[in-house]
Order: C-alpha cells, then structure tokens, then sequence
C-alpha cells in the first residue's frame, strides 16, 4: 500500500520567513509528486513533480523531488499572511490503479503579521 | 476556481438515510475522481471514472457508489449512512489523456461537507 508521510504537522512562523516542508513517500511505481494548497475548501494546484520534471519554481514556491531519497520539499520564501493554509504532499498510483492520488496527512501553516 | 462544479454545498441528513452528490467536471475533461476527507483519515480516494466507465477504486465502501453519465458528470450515491460518513466530499476532474492511464494533473471542487446525525 502507497504510503506519504509529511513533516512537521505543523508549524508557525512570521512574515518574511522562509519555510521548508517535507514529503516521504513509499510506492511500488513511483510516477509523479503532487503538492497542493488547501485554505477554505478545495485544494488547489501548486505543482507536479516527475522523474523529467524533479524541480519546480514559481513566484516565492519552489519544490524540488529527491528520488533516491524518495522524498520532496516545498519551500516558500518571504512567507504572508496568504500563505496560511494546509499543503498536501500527493503520490500517483501505478499504471494499472488508474490515476488515483494517496495523500498525506499535510502540513498545516500559519503565517503570523 | 477550478472549474469544477458541486452540488450541494452543505448536506445535513440522519442516520440511515440516503443522499446524492453531483459533481461536473472541467470542461473536456473525460476523468472524475471522488475522495472522502475526514479529520482523522485525511483525503482518501474513493473512486475514479473514466469516459463513463470506472478506471479505478479506492477504499470505498459497499454502502458507496458513483457513476458517471454520457454529459460526463458524475454522482456519488452514499446509502444507510453513520455517523463516521460525515467529512467533505470531493470531486476531482482531469484531462484523461491514454484512457485516463496517464498521470495527470487533478483539479479540485469545493466540496460537499456531509453532516450526518
């Protein structure tokens, strides 16, 4: 069974401050990464990593894929208050299991003014 | 906005009881994905189809079934339902690109938050 642990649980910092969070993964046919936001509701979108594709950059996110280590970060420079949300760290499944999504348990952050 | 469409947005119902959740994919998006978050399970894929016909399954349970129709929405029928079903229920479309074989990216709905007493 795919499984995805993301550290820390949860964390506070303050306006300005650069931020590291942690995604682990064990899958039996990695494919791809997934990181999303999730504020209110749905999740959104942030990034998709793969084996052609293992750094991602835009604005003050940036999340690089570490295979051998089987892990993944996503940094947020010079954080805001509109940065406080959860972020989910998801692997794809195997070919044969569709396109399904195993999340983690997220990382949920605060931004403080 | 994703461009993912959920009806309802709030369902309050009791023990036992049967209800229905609709979801409308992006527009050409062939694949739909449902997933159940809870506090204590977090996101947990349920279901996919693909073009009308299921492409993959989840932990879902008996009690749980979805399909989806030639317009390509999709329902979510949950039935006898407990207390413990009570969470958001998410509804994800993708492109579905190789039969929705390939790794795509999913974008997400706001949800329908079920409330069972």
């Amino acid at each position: 069974e795919d499984k995805v642990v993301q550290s820390p649980l949860s964390l506070v910092v303050h306006e300005g401050d650069t931020v590291t969070l942690n995604c682990s993964y064990e899958v039996t046919n990695f494919r791809s990464l997934l990181w999303y936001k999730q504020e209110k509701k749905a999740p959104t979108f942030l990034f998709m990593l793969t084996s052609s594709g293992i750094e991602k950059k835009s604005g003050r996110l940036s999340s690089i894929l570490d295979k051998k280590e089987l892990s993944s970060i996503l940094n947020i420079t010079a954080t805001q208050t509109g940065d406080s949300a959860i972020y989910l760290c998801a692997v794809g499944g195997p070919k044969d299991a569709g396109n399904m999504l195993t999340f983690g348990g997220g990382t949920r952050l605060m931004v403080k003014p | 906005d994703s461009g993912v469409t959920q009806t309802p947005k709030h369902l309050i119902t009791a023990t036992g009881q049967r209800v229905t959740l609709r979801c409308s994919p992006r527009s050409g998006d062939l694949s739909v994905y449902w997933y159940q978050q809870s506090l204590d399970q977090g996101l947990q894929f349920l279901i996919q189809y693909y073009n009308g016909e299921e492409r993959a399954k989840g932990n879902i349970l008996e009690r749980f079934s979805a399909q989806q129709f030639p317009d390509l929405h999709s329902e979510l029928n949950l039935s006898s339902l407990e207390l413990g079903d009570s969470a958001l229920y998410f509804c994800a479309s993708s492109v579905g690109g190789l039969a929705g074989r390939v790794q795509e990216t999913q974008y997400f709905g706001p949800g329908t938050r079920l409330l069972v007493l």
